[in-house]
């Protein structure tokens, strides 16, 4: 069964550095999200990108963070200038109808010390 | 209050034993889906659910959607411990993203 593969699985970062976190959507799909979970929290939403852009974004989305799809396979999340509240599970999902039938990636767990 | 509110947060029972959990909403949608995690993992795709549908069954689920209450309940039969886990619901709406709720930890002891 395909499914969504991200890279690493866990990242340990130093404060003020930048991280790119990465993923590998299902082949055919066209609609490509990120996601964060702190950890013992809900799941926030933190940007969708359809047809090579930024489709929404969530107010947690700020300048720290962009995403990139840098070939046809890849697609990347970029945290600037990390801080210790970024912390979390980080999910990227893709989906070829939209949200609602999104599949998730196992996440990469981002610990910022 | 915020789009996708689970109840009970927590919830224990014993195996073989029925696990019901109930997720609640504000805005209008166009469908609901609940999701499962294991400690740490990643995010599974159980069910979902449109606007226009009232029940879906899948193996032991069964989830129910009523619109006019803005409300889904999810039934886990014959629970087994391998269940335990947390269940999430995520609505979608024209936004086009999810919302998550803050989700059900499930417990079912062997």
């Amino acid at each position: 069964e395909p499914e969504v593969t991200q890279t690493p699985s866990h990242q340990v970062t130093q404060m003020g550095q930048e991280v790119i976190l990465r993923c590998v959507p299902i082949s055919n799909h066209l609609y490509f999200y990120w996601y964060r979970q702190i950890l013992g929290q809900k799941v926030e939403f933190l940007v969708s990108f359809y047809n090579n852009e930024i489709s929404e974004k969530s107010e947690i989305f700020d300048d720290q963070f962009s995403v990139e799809r840098p070939d046809g396979s890849n697609f990347t999340l970029k945290i600037r200038s990390t801080k210790l509240e970024d912390s979390a599970m980080y999910f990227c999902a893709s989906s070829s109808r939209g949200p609602s039938e999104a599949f998730f990636g196992q996440g990469t767990r981002l610990t910022v010390v | 209050s915020q789009q996708g509110e689970e109840d009970p947060q927590a919830l224990s029972i014993q195996e073989g034993e029925n696990a019901t959990m109930n997720c609640s909403y504000k805005t209008s949608i166009n469908n609901l889906q609940w999701y499962r995690q294991n400690s740490g993992r990643g995010l599974v795709h159980l069910i979902l659910i449109r606007s226009n549908e009232r029940e879906k069954h899948s193996g032991r689920l069964r989830v129910t959607l009523d619109t006019s209450k803005k409300s889904s309940s999810l039934l886990i039969t014959a629970s087994r411990a391998a269940d335990t886990a947390s269940y999430f619901c995520a609505t979608d709406t024209n936004a086009g993203k999810s919302t998550f709720g803050d989700g059900t930890t499930l417990t079912v002891k062997p």
